[in-house]
C-alpha cells in the first residue's frame, strides 16, 4: 500500500501569510494527487486535482505543485475564511494525508 | 448541478450491519464516467475511503475493510448504497458519499461533490 505523510499537522499563521503543507509519497505517485479543505461540520471541498490544477471557482491563492514523491499545497495571502484543516489525497490506492490544521495565530 | 444526500439510521448496535443510502440529485447516477464512493470520518480525526462502485456494478475496496464492505447501485432510484457488517465502536464515524470521475488522459479527478455526511454511532 502507499502511505501518504503530511506535514506539519498544525500550524498557526496570520492572515495575509503565506503557507505551506506537505505530502510525501512512500513510492511514486506520478500526479495523481489532490488537495481537499475541511472547515468543522462540513464535507471536504476539493481544491487541486492532479497535483496542480485548481478547481473551478477556488481562488488563485490556492496552487499545487510536486510530482512523484513530493507534493505541495501553497496558500500565498491567507485569508480568513481559509482557516480550515486541509487533506491530500492520492489516487493510486485512494489514501488521504493525515491533515494540517490551520490555525489562526 | 448534482448533489448527494446520505441517509440511514444514525445508531447501529455492535455486531449488527450498518446500511446507508447515497441519492443523487440533479443528474442521472448513469451518466458520465463516475464513480460512487463512500469515505468515512471518526470524530476528529482524519478521512478514510471504504469503497466505490460504477453504475455497471464493478466494485473495488479498502483492503482493510473488504471482508465486511458491500457497495450497491440502484439506477432505477438513483440511488448507491453501503452495508457494513459486524460492526464495532470503531465504525462509529460520519459517513460521506461522493462522486469521482474517471482518470482521463492521465489526470485523476478526485471526489466532488460530496454529501453534507452522515453521523453513525455504534453503540448498544
Amino acid at each position: 500500500d502507499i502511505q501518504m505523510t503530511q506535514s506539519p499537522s498544525s500550524l498557526s499563521a496570520s492572515v495575509g501569510d503565506r503557507v505551506t503543507i506537505t505530502c510525501r509519497a512512500s513510492q511514486g505517485i506520478r500526479n495523481d494527487l489532490g488537495w481537499y479543505q475541511q472547515k468543522p461540520g462540513k464535507a471536504p471541498k476539493r481544491l487541486i486535482y492532479a497535483a496542480s490544477s485548481l478547481q473551478s471557482g477556488v481562488p488563485s491563492r490556492f496552487s499545487g505543485s510536486g510530482s512523484g514523491t513530493e507534493f505541495t499545497l501553497t496558500i500565498s495571502s491567507l485569508q480568513p475564511e481559509d482557516f480550515a484543516t486541509y487533506y491530500c489525497l492520492q489516487h493510486n490506492s485512494w489514501t488521504f494525508g493525515q491533515g494540517t490544521k490551520v490555525e489562526i495565530k | 448541478q448534482v448533489q448527494l444526500q446520505e441517509s440511514g439510521p444514525g445508531l447501529v448496535k455492535p455486531s449488527q450491519t450498518l446500511s446507508l443510502t447515497c441519492t443523487v440529485s440533479g443528474g442521472s447516477i448513469s451518466s458520465g464516467s463516475y464513480y460512487w464512493s463512500w469515505i468515512r470520518q471518526p470524530a476528529g480525526k482524519g478521512l478514510e475511503w471504504i469503497g466505490r462502485i460504477y453504475t455497471s456494478g464493478s466494485t473495488n475496496y479498502n483492503p482493510s475493510l473488504k471482508s465486511r464492505v458491500t457497495i450497491s447501485v440502484d439506477t432505477s432510484k438513483n440511488q448507491f448504497s453501503l452495508k457494513l457488517s459486524s460492526v464495532t465502536a470503531a465504525d462509529t464515524a460520519v459517513y460521506y458519499c461522493a462522486r469521482e470521475e474517471y482518470c482521463t488522459n492521465g489526470v485523476c479527478y478526485g471526489f466532488d461533490p460530496w454529501g453534507q455526511g452522515t453521523l453513525v454511532t455504534v453503540s448498544s
